[in-house]
This record gives C-alpha cells, structure tokens and sequence, in this order.
C-alpha cells in the first residue's frame, strides 16, 4: 500500500515569484510518482510523472519536480507563477507494473496573488 | 491525446431518484476505467474500478448497490448512483488507461459530474 502526504493545504505566492509544493509519499515497493492540476468545476490533467531515469522531471506549463528516493519526496516547483497557475495540485503515487491503484494526495491549493 | 468525456456535467434531482453518468473515452479504448467520488476542497477518494465485460471491484467501504457500474463496452463505462439522498451530492469523476499501452499506469480523466441531491 502506499501514502501520500501534502503538508501545506494552501499556498499563497505573488506573480511571479518561485513556488514549491511539497509531496512526501510512502511506499514498501517502487513506485511511479504524480503531480496532477485541476482548477474549478474540472477534472485532472497531468502536469508531469516520473517513471525511471532522470530524477528531474519536466512538465508542462513552466513545472517541473525532483524525485528524491532517500528523503521520499517528489516536491513541484516553477520558477515563475502567473495568475493562471492558480489552481489545486494533487500528488500522486502508484506501485509499479500490472494494475496498480493511484493514491492521490489531500491537494494543495496555489493561489497566486496579483 | 486521449480525451474522456463526462455526462452530464451538472445534474439536480430529487432524493430518491436515481441518476445516471456517463463516461466515455473518445479516442481510445479504455480496457479499465476508475470512479472517483470527491468532496469539496478534498482529495479524490477511489470508488471502483471497472474492467471492460467484467464486474466493477469496490473499495471498501463502497456500497456497490449504491453505486451501480457497468463497463459495457472498451469506450463506454456509466455509474448509476441509485436512490439518491443529499448526502451522495458529490462531484464525481471518472478516468481511464489506454489499453494499448504497454505499462498502462496513466490514467486519463473525464470533467467530472456535479451531482447535487435535493
């Protein structure tokens, strides 16, 4: 089984500033690792995973994250927000292989301030 | 990319009624499709999972008398939310994985459907 914890349940950050949003998850296997966007009234998009390779990882929109194996973290930055990013950002992990279940983070909240 | 829609996407209805949402893959075959039901300003909590011509698995805790799912065809999965009352007002949303995939860990998700219980 595995476990996904967002520590901050908001985060507000001016125009243009950097922002990171912390995802810390559980897992006794490998695992593939996610960070979805849905803004009001809408479902998930993906804004980027991790599967294998490079622990950096790209996505889009400006956002990227670090997988982190030893610290178990998989935490999402952008070096620049526009009021456009305001939305809420869902990590998420699954085991590897076959049918797996994602577990979803509690979500944060970016509100992105003028 | 691979688009889910969702029908409808807003709904109202009675307690006691049943009501019926629709999720499709628009663009490829979706040998699994999820159901997720989530509450505002939370997460989005697994109800079932439904393989194409086999019965939906529940989790624990999901009344699967309630919630009826059927995954008719590999474009096509509907959950039925039956007898409704004000406490199954929800957003609901659905997501699928390309069954041509090799490693079919990436789900694709509908819009979701409000659904509120008068």
């Amino acid at each position: 089984a595995q476990s996904v914890t967002q520590l901050d349940s908001q985060v507000p950050v001016f125009e243009e500033a950097p922002v990171e949003l912390r995802c810390n998850y559980s897992s006794s296997v490998s695992v593939y690792l996610f960070w979805y966007v849905q803004y009001p009234n809408q479902g998930l998009q993906l804004l980027l995973k991790y599967l294998s390779g490079s622990t950096l990882v790209k996505g889009i929109n400006g956002f990227e994250a670090e997988f982190n194996k030893s610290q178990t973290s998989f935490h999402l930055r952008k070096p620049s927000v526009h009021i456009s990013d305001t939305a809420e950002y869902f990590c998420a992990v699954s085991g590897r292989g076959g049918y797996q279940k994602v577990t979803f983070g509690t979500g944060t909240k970016l509100q992105v301030i003028p | 990319g691979a688009v889910v829609s969702q029908h409808p996407s807003w709904v109202i209805c009675k307690s006691g009624t049943s009501v019926k949402i629709e999720c499709r893959s628009l663009d490829f075959q979706a040998t699994t499709m999820f159901w997720y039901r989530q509450f505002p300003k939370q997460s989005l909590m697994l109800m079932a999972t439904s393989n194409e011509g086999s019965k939906a698995t529940y989790e624990q805790g999901v009344e699967k008398d309630k919630f009826l799912i059927n995954h008719a065809s590999l474009t096509l999965s509907t959950l039925t939310v039956t007898s409704a009352h004000p406490e199954d007002s929800s957003f609901y949303i659905c997501s699928a994985r390309d069954g041509r995939l090799g490693e079919t860990y990436e789900q694709y998700f509908g819009p979701g459907t409000r659904l509120t219980v008068t």
